[in-house]
């Protein structure tokens, strides 16, 4: 089993749809989880970070934190042709570097 | 501008050739990571370092070296050893090697052989 796993897509909106990205990790001792947004050619950038259960926002982007089911997701609402991108879940797996997904990508159809 | 600056952005080896990656960074950040990145994959990670004169190997870490003589610098040789080197590399950095702080990335370096 992987330790941090995340549908590949593609996933597929239209514009001005919610885009809903998932991950499960493996490691119920993790404490940490991030977010990283990955356009083609370019290298990871962070996007969120959510330390704690339950929800936190920041604009149009919600992490979504559920420990006893070991999931993290990350809303987009209004989603715009701009955020197609493949976008990363990476997790602190108790390892000193954190663990990432394979990635899902993401396509919003204008 | 504070940031993490790779170099080369491309670079190409020849058979049975070493070559280095450059990472600098201004961040006044202790710890550094090297990852690999395969098309349509995830990033593996190859080395980190938490600390001036101190590395740790990550998953992948045969046939690659480096060295942390500097908290601002985090070099990775490719060595001929790496007999798959082509793939795009990407340092990163974190205020404390305490992997509840974010990492931060560089553009990265593309790398193929000729």
């Amino acid at each position: 089993q992987k330790e941090v796993e995340q549908n590949s897509g593609p996933l597929s909106v239209p514009e001005g749809a919610i885009a809903s990205l998932n991950c499960t990790y493996s490691d119920r001792g993790s404490q940490s989880f991030f977010w990283y947004r990955q356009y083609s050619g370019k290298s990871p950038e962070l996007i969120m970070s959510i330390y704690s259960n339950g929800d936190k926002e920041d604009g149009r982007f919600t992490a979504q934190l559920n420990k006893a089911s070991q999931y993290v997701s990350l809303l987009i609402r209004d989603s715009q042709p701009s955020d197609s991108a493949t976008y990363l879940c990476a997790v602190n797996t108790g390892r000193r570097a954190l663990t990432f997904g394979s990635g899902t990508r993401l396509q919003v159809q204008p | 501008d504070g940031g993490i600056t790779q170099s080369p952005k491309y670079l190409f080896r020849k058979e049975g050739q070493n070559v280095t990656l450059s990472c600098e960074q201004n961040l006044n950040h202790d710890a550094m990571y090297w990852y690999r990145q395969d098309p349509g994959q995830g990033l593996r990670l190859i080395y980190y370092s938490q600390i001036v004169n101190d590395f740790q190997k990550g998953d992948i870490a045969e046939g690659y070296s480096v060295s942390r003589e500097k908290k601002e610098s985090f070099p990775l040789t490719v060595t001929s050893a790496q007999k798959n080197p082509t793939a795009f590399y990407l340092c990163a950095s974190s205020m404390a090697g305490d992997s509840n702080q974010p990492q931060h990335f560089g553009d990265g370096t593309r790398l193929s052989i000729l």
